[in-house]
């Protein structure tokens, strides 16, 4: 089975912070992202990379930057961190093409003070 | 863009039939997907459709039709763990990216 782990499941900064989430899958997928999900909005696609050192912005990037130096490793960076980012944060992963099922972490529910 | 409308919530009975219309409007269709995700847990993928037609898997089955810019989910012989949020999202091959609906909150009842 595909497994898609995020560094925390709750996690509790201030505004102004510098923040990282982490993602790691653990299947050589060439593919991840980084979703926000908030009640009445659905996932919303923040960034996404299909190969290392690569990167292309999704549909809500403004305040956010990701890394990708490794293959199995994505990483969402909340520059300095605001209130409206507080939301439930899901990263994926798939195989190439695009087009393939993406899997999904257990998210991590991030709340800015 | 992509504008993708299914309903927010909707009941059923244990046993019943369920069916979740999801309708788009998007530039660059390529296929259609269905996740559920139940309460504090991660979205799994249930379905994908690429082309017109009835996809069948066990008591769940999803339909296209990329004309009318329609599908629907349907779950059969619906059980209590059933009860769960049933998330459309359609592929853009020019974007090649996920658009998401807001989901359909299902709630199956005793």
């Amino acid at each position: 089975d595909v497994k898609v782990t995020q560094s925390s499941r709750y996690l509790v900064k201030r505004t102004g912070e510098k923040v990282f989430l982490e993602c790691v899958q653990d299947m050589d997928h060439e593919n991840m992202f980084w979703y926000r999900q908030d009640p009445g909005l659905g996932l919303r696609l923040i960034y996404f990379s299909y190969d290392v050192k690569m990167k292309e912005k999704g549909d809500i990037p403004e305040g956010y930057s990701v890394s990708r130096e490794k293959k199995e490793r994505f990483s969402l960076i909340l520059e300095s961190a605001s209130t409206n980012q507080t939301s439930m944060y899901l990263c994926a992963s798939s195989e190439a093409p695009s087009n393939q099922p993406q899997h999904f972490g257990d998210g991590t529910r991030l709340s800015i003070l | 863009g992509q504008n993708i409308d299914q309903p927010t919530e909707m009941t059923a009975t244990e046993g019943a039939i369920v069916q979740i219309n999801c309708t788009y409007q998007t530039s660059g269709f390529n296929g259609l997907f269905w996740y559920q995700q139940h309460a504090g847990e991660a979205p799994t993928f249930l379905s994908y459709n690429v082309l017109d037609g009835l996809e069948e898997k066990g008591r769940f089955s999803s339909f296209l039709s990329r004309s009318k810019g329609y599908s629907y989910l349907l779950l059969k012989e619906l059980q209590m763990k059933d009860s769960a949020s049933y998330l459309c999202a359609v592929f853009s091959g020019s974007a090649r990216q996920l658009t998401f609906g807001s989901g359909t909150q299902l709630t199956v009842l005793p």
